[in-house]
Protein backbone atom coordinates (compact mmCIF):
# COMPACT_ATOMS: atom_id res chain seq x y z
CA UNK A 1 0.00 0.00 0.00
CA UNK A 2 1.42 3.69 -0.99
CA UNK A 3 1.30 5.42 2.16
CA UNK A 4 0.67 9.60 1.49
CA UNK A 5 2.31 11.35 4.61
CA UNK A 6 0.44 15.68 3.98
CA UNK A 7 2.41 18.33 5.42
CA UNK A 8 1.64 20.62 7.80
CA UNK A 9 -1.31 19.53 9.29
CA UNK A 10 -2.43 22.92 9.82
CA UNK A 11 -1.80 25.96 7.90
CA UNK A 12 -2.50 29.07 9.50
CA UNK A 13 -2.39 32.02 6.95
CA UNK A 14 -4.65 35.33 5.83
CA UNK A 15 -6.06 35.67 3.17
CA UNK A 16 -3.72 37.28 0.12
CA UNK A 17 -1.00 35.09 1.59
CA UNK A 18 0.68 32.20 -0.67
CA UNK A 19 -0.15 28.28 0.70
CA UNK A 20 2.37 25.56 -0.05
CA UNK A 21 0.64 22.19 1.00
CA UNK A 22 3.38 19.20 0.94
CA UNK A 23 2.30 15.45 -0.36
CA UNK A 24 4.85 12.81 -0.14
CA UNK A 25 4.56 9.30 -0.95
CA UNK A 26 6.30 6.10 0.73
CA UNK A 27 7.36 4.53 -2.73
CA UNK A 28 7.38 6.25 -6.78
CA UNK A 29 3.97 7.21 -7.80
CA UNK A 30 3.06 8.20 -11.53
CA UNK A 31 2.43 11.55 -11.47
CA UNK A 32 -0.21 11.56 -14.08
CA UNK A 33 -1.84 9.17 -11.11
CA UNK A 34 -1.99 12.05 -8.43
CA UNK A 35 -4.82 14.30 -7.56
CA UNK A 36 -5.89 16.61 -4.77
CA UNK A 37 -8.99 17.36 -3.14
CA UNK A 38 -10.40 20.74 -1.39
CA UNK A 39 -12.98 19.84 1.37
CA UNK A 40 -14.97 22.51 2.79
CA UNK A 41 -16.78 21.53 6.83
CA UNK A 42 -19.88 20.16 5.81
CA UNK A 43 -19.59 19.38 2.28
CA UNK A 44 -18.56 16.56 -0.14
CA UNK A 45 -14.68 16.42 -1.34
CA UNK A 46 -14.46 18.75 -4.93
CA UNK A 47 -11.18 17.77 -7.47
CA UNK A 48 -9.08 20.53 -7.92
CA UNK A 49 -5.87 18.87 -9.61
CA UNK A 50 -5.19 15.79 -11.46
CA UNK A 51 -2.43 14.03 -13.38
CA UNK A 52 -0.25 16.16 -11.17
CA UNK A 53 -0.93 19.92 -12.38
CA UNK A 54 -3.95 19.92 -14.69
CA UNK A 55 -6.83 21.95 -12.91
CA UNK A 56 -10.47 20.27 -13.03
CA UNK A 57 -13.25 21.83 -14.87
CA UNK A 58 -13.85 25.29 -12.98
CA UNK A 59 -10.86 25.51 -10.64
CA UNK A 60 -9.44 28.96 -10.67
CA UNK A 61 -5.68 28.82 -11.98
CA UNK A 62 -4.61 30.12 -8.82
CA UNK A 63 -4.34 26.51 -7.77
CA UNK A 64 -1.21 24.81 -9.07
CA UNK A 65 0.11 21.38 -8.72
CA UNK A 66 3.76 19.99 -9.15
CA UNK A 67 6.19 17.16 -8.07
CA UNK A 68 7.27 14.03 -9.44
CA UNK A 69 8.09 10.28 -7.94
CA UNK A 70 7.48 10.86 -4.04
CA UNK A 71 7.25 14.67 -3.72
CA UNK A 72 4.41 16.43 -4.78
CA UNK A 73 2.99 20.23 -3.63
CA UNK A 74 -0.14 22.04 -3.83
CA UNK A 75 0.21 25.62 -4.22
CA UNK A 76 -2.60 28.34 -4.23
CA UNK A 77 -0.86 31.86 -5.07
CA UNK A 78 -3.18 33.93 -3.63
CA UNK A 79 -5.47 32.63 -0.51
CA UNK A 80 -9.12 34.22 -1.03
CA UNK A 81 -11.79 33.68 1.83
CA UNK A 82 -13.13 30.46 -0.23
CA UNK A 83 -10.06 28.51 -0.16
CA UNK A 84 -9.95 28.46 3.91
CA UNK A 85 -10.56 24.32 3.84
CA UNK A 86 -9.04 21.11 4.35
CA UNK A 87 -6.98 19.74 1.41
CA UNK A 88 -6.39 16.06 0.99
CA UNK A 89 -3.68 14.48 -1.75
CA UNK A 90 -4.96 10.99 -3.60
CA UNK A 91 -2.86 8.65 -5.17
CA UNK A 92 -5.09 6.69 -7.86
CA UNK A 93 -2.87 4.60 -9.93
CA UNK A 94 -2.50 1.37 -7.93
CA UNK A 95 -5.19 -0.16 -6.17
CA UNK A 96 -5.56 0.40 -3.07
CA UNK A 97 -6.08 3.71 -3.85
CA UNK A 98 -5.04 5.94 -0.91
CA UNK A 99 -5.61 9.39 0.69
CA UNK A 100 -2.90 11.71 2.51
CA UNK A 101 -4.38 12.47 5.73
CA UNK A 102 -5.31 16.08 4.96
CA UNK A 103 -4.12 19.31 5.35
CA UNK A 104 -6.47 22.54 7.29
CA UNK A 105 -6.01 25.56 5.48
CA UNK A 106 -7.00 27.87 8.38
CA UNK A 107 -7.45 32.17 8.92
CA UNK A 108 -4.48 33.21 10.91
CA UNK B 1 -25.08 18.26 -15.09
CA UNK B 2 -23.80 15.51 -13.22
CA UNK B 3 -25.50 14.09 -10.08
CA UNK B 4 -25.03 11.07 -7.62
CA UNK B 5 -27.35 10.78 -4.65
CA UNK B 6 -26.46 8.46 -1.83
CA UNK B 7 -29.48 7.01 0.25
CA UNK B 8 -29.41 3.79 2.67
CA UNK B 9 -27.73 5.21 5.83
CA UNK B 10 -29.39 3.93 8.80
CA UNK B 11 -28.11 3.41 12.59
CA UNK B 12 -27.00 -0.52 12.76
CA UNK B 13 -26.07 -2.93 15.14
CA UNK B 14 -22.87 -4.20 15.63
CA UNK B 15 -22.52 -7.71 12.88
CA UNK B 16 -25.06 -6.11 11.08
CA UNK B 17 -25.97 -5.76 7.34
CA UNK B 18 -26.57 -2.64 5.18
CA UNK B 19 -26.84 -2.60 1.26
CA UNK B 20 -26.24 1.76 0.27
CA UNK B 21 -27.32 2.82 -2.97
CA UNK B 22 -26.30 5.99 -5.62
CA UNK B 23 -28.11 6.85 -8.09
CA UNK B 24 -26.38 8.64 -11.10
CA UNK B 25 -28.13 11.26 -13.44
CA UNK B 26 -26.47 13.60 -15.92
CA UNK B 27 -23.79 11.23 -17.95
CA UNK B 28 -23.32 8.27 -19.63
CA UNK B 29 -23.26 5.86 -16.54
CA UNK B 30 -22.03 3.08 -18.21
CA UNK B 31 -19.11 4.90 -19.58
CA UNK B 32 -17.15 5.32 -15.91
CA UNK B 33 -15.84 3.28 -13.00
CA UNK B 34 -17.27 4.52 -9.48
CA UNK B 35 -15.54 4.46 -5.96
CA UNK B 36 -16.77 3.82 -2.40
CA UNK B 37 -15.54 6.38 -0.34
CA UNK B 38 -15.74 7.11 3.23
CA UNK B 39 -15.08 9.54 5.90
CA UNK B 40 -15.78 9.00 9.82
CA UNK B 41 -17.01 11.95 11.41
CA UNK B 42 -14.23 14.33 12.22
CA UNK B 43 -11.48 12.49 10.27
CA UNK B 44 -10.00 12.06 6.93
CA UNK B 45 -10.83 10.19 3.72
CA UNK B 46 -10.51 6.50 3.44
CA UNK B 47 -10.81 5.04 0.11
CA UNK B 48 -13.60 1.98 0.59
CA UNK B 49 -13.87 0.07 -3.01
CA UNK B 50 -13.58 0.57 -6.76
CA UNK B 51 -15.46 -1.10 -9.78
CA UNK B 52 -15.07 -1.12 -13.39
CA UNK B 53 -17.26 0.08 -16.01
CA UNK B 54 -18.50 -2.95 -16.95
CA UNK B 55 -18.37 -3.95 -13.12
CA UNK B 56 -16.18 -7.27 -14.21
CA UNK B 57 -13.01 -5.87 -11.97
CA UNK B 58 -13.32 -4.79 -8.49
CA UNK B 59 -11.00 -3.37 -5.72
CA UNK B 60 -11.41 -2.90 -1.97
CA UNK B 61 -9.52 -1.52 0.97
CA UNK B 62 -7.81 -4.55 3.27
CA UNK B 63 -10.18 -2.95 5.94
CA UNK B 64 -13.32 -4.46 4.05
CA UNK B 65 -12.40 -7.01 2.02
CA UNK B 66 -14.39 -10.27 2.76
CA UNK B 67 -17.02 -7.64 3.87
CA UNK B 68 -18.43 -5.41 1.83
CA UNK B 69 -18.84 -6.17 -1.93
CA UNK B 70 -19.31 -3.37 -4.51
CA UNK B 71 -21.57 -3.79 -7.82
CA UNK B 72 -23.56 -2.09 -9.87
CA UNK B 73 -26.66 -2.05 -12.01
CA UNK B 74 -25.88 0.08 -15.85
CA UNK B 75 -29.31 -0.69 -16.64
CA UNK B 76 -30.55 1.88 -13.76
CA UNK B 77 -27.70 3.77 -13.73
CA UNK B 78 -27.21 3.05 -9.94
CA UNK B 79 -23.73 2.01 -7.37
CA UNK B 80 -24.35 -0.53 -4.75
CA UNK B 81 -22.24 -1.09 -1.80
CA UNK B 82 -23.36 -4.67 0.33
CA UNK B 83 -22.17 -3.89 3.83
CA UNK B 84 -21.96 -7.19 5.84
CA UNK B 85 -20.26 -8.01 9.52
CA UNK B 86 -20.25 -4.44 10.52
CA UNK B 87 -18.68 -2.77 13.20
CA UNK B 88 -17.76 0.22 15.05
CA UNK B 89 -15.34 1.69 13.45
CA UNK B 90 -17.49 1.26 9.78
CA UNK B 91 -19.37 4.38 11.40
CA UNK B 92 -18.75 7.07 8.46
CA UNK B 93 -20.44 9.14 5.77
CA UNK B 94 -19.89 7.31 2.77
CA UNK B 95 -19.71 8.60 -0.08
CA UNK B 96 -20.17 7.71 -4.10
CA UNK B 97 -17.67 9.10 -6.64
CA UNK B 98 -17.27 8.59 -10.63
CA UNK B 99 -14.01 7.90 -12.37
CA UNK B 100 -10.40 8.27 -11.69
CA UNK B 101 -9.75 10.45 -10.13
CA UNK B 102 -12.84 11.30 -8.17
CA UNK B 103 -14.25 14.20 -10.49
CA UNK B 104 -17.91 14.56 -8.95
CA UNK B 105 -18.97 12.87 -5.67
CA UNK B 106 -22.36 12.64 -3.79
CA UNK B 107 -23.56 14.22 -0.96
CA UNK B 108 -22.95 11.03 1.31
CA UNK B 109 -25.03 8.86 3.60
CA UNK B 110 -24.05 8.25 7.46
CA UNK B 111 -23.85 4.76 8.38
CA UNK B 112 -23.79 3.89 12.65
CA UNK B 113 -22.81 0.97 13.69
CA UNK B 114 -23.73 1.03 17.29
CA UNK B 115 -25.67 -0.57 19.75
Amino acid sequence: EIVLTQSPGTLSLSPGERATLSCRASQTISSSYLAWYQQKPGQAPRLLIYGESSRATGIPDRFSGSGSETDFTLTISRLEPEDFAVYYCQQYGRSPLTFGGGTKVEFK
Amino acid sequence: EVQLVESGGVVVQPGGSLRLSCAASGFTFEDFAFHWVRQAPGKGLEWVSLISWDGGSTYYADSVKGRFTISRDNTKNSLYLEMNSLRPEDTAFYYCAKDSPLTHWGLGTLVTVSS
